[in-house]
């Protein structure tokens, strides 16, 4: 069974362009959850989803952020117009139905995005 | 405001010897702490979770404890290893159920 799986792993783009970062979660799981860590700090929710749906994106920038999570495929983390404010690690994460009081995240190992 | 705080910052020990990292947290409504391994490079691996009623709980040479009345958890590690260079962060969960407050972590390094 593989794990949550993140690609590219590493993303260098120059200030202005977009970057588009995937997620595909473990087999069976249907929730993920997208985070950012800058360096030295310690990881910042961004957006939770389901298939399709986007539950909670209180974390998420208003503006240049989206994420989707289609029916078919991986999640994407796009970010349009990157600033060097950007770089930073983003991770996602994947849990099953989210049933019980303690269920549990799986982490991806991340993409580091550095804006040049 | 919730939030969670770890202590030490970072932490330099010598291999076999034992350690406790701290931590202390204000999440309201509380659900569960968990305790998760970063390695350089990596996505957090998660160690524990504990709820309101457990006290302690142990994974290998990992044991976590939880005082809900002083919000106060700890980790603590027996007989280190090499392997155990980490950051090690506390994570609360509101009982929201899916949002989790991240503290900084510790950044544990194991020196031969």
């Amino acid at each position: 069974n593989a794990g949550v799986m993140q690609n590219p792993r590493h993303l260098v783009r120059r200030r202005g362009q977009e970057a588009r970062l995937r997620c595909s979660p473990m087999k069976g799981h249907s929730h993920v959850y997208w985070y950012r860590q800058l360096p030295e700090e310690g990881l910042k929710f961004m957006v939770y989803l389901q298939k399709e749906n986007i539950i909670d994106e209180s974390g998420m920038p208003k503006e240049r952020f989206s994420a989707e999570f289609p029916k078919e495929g991986p999640s994407i983390l796009r970010i349009q117009q990157v600033v060097r404010g950007d770089s930073a690690a983003y991770f996602c994460a994947s849990s099953p139905s989210v049933g019980r009081t303690t269920y549990e995240q799986y982490f991806g190992p991340g993409t580091r995005l550095t804006v040049t | 405001k919730n939030q969670v705080e770890q202590s030490p910052q970072s932490l330099i020990i010598l291999e076999g010897k034992n350690c406790t990292l701290q931590c202390n947290y204000t999440v309201s409504p509380f659900s569960n702490l968990r305790w998760y391994k970063q390695d350089t490079g990596r996505g957090p691996v998660s160690l524990t979770i504990m709820t309101f009623s457990e006290n302690t709980k142990s994974n290998g040479r990992y044991t976590a404890t939880l005082d809900a009345d002083t919000k106060q958890s700890s980790l603590h590690i027996t007989a280190s290893q090499l392997s155990d260079s980490a950051s090690y962060i506390c994570v609360v969960s509101a009982r929201s159920n899916y949002q989790l407050i991240w503290g900084a972590g510790t950044k544990l390094i194991i020196k031969p």
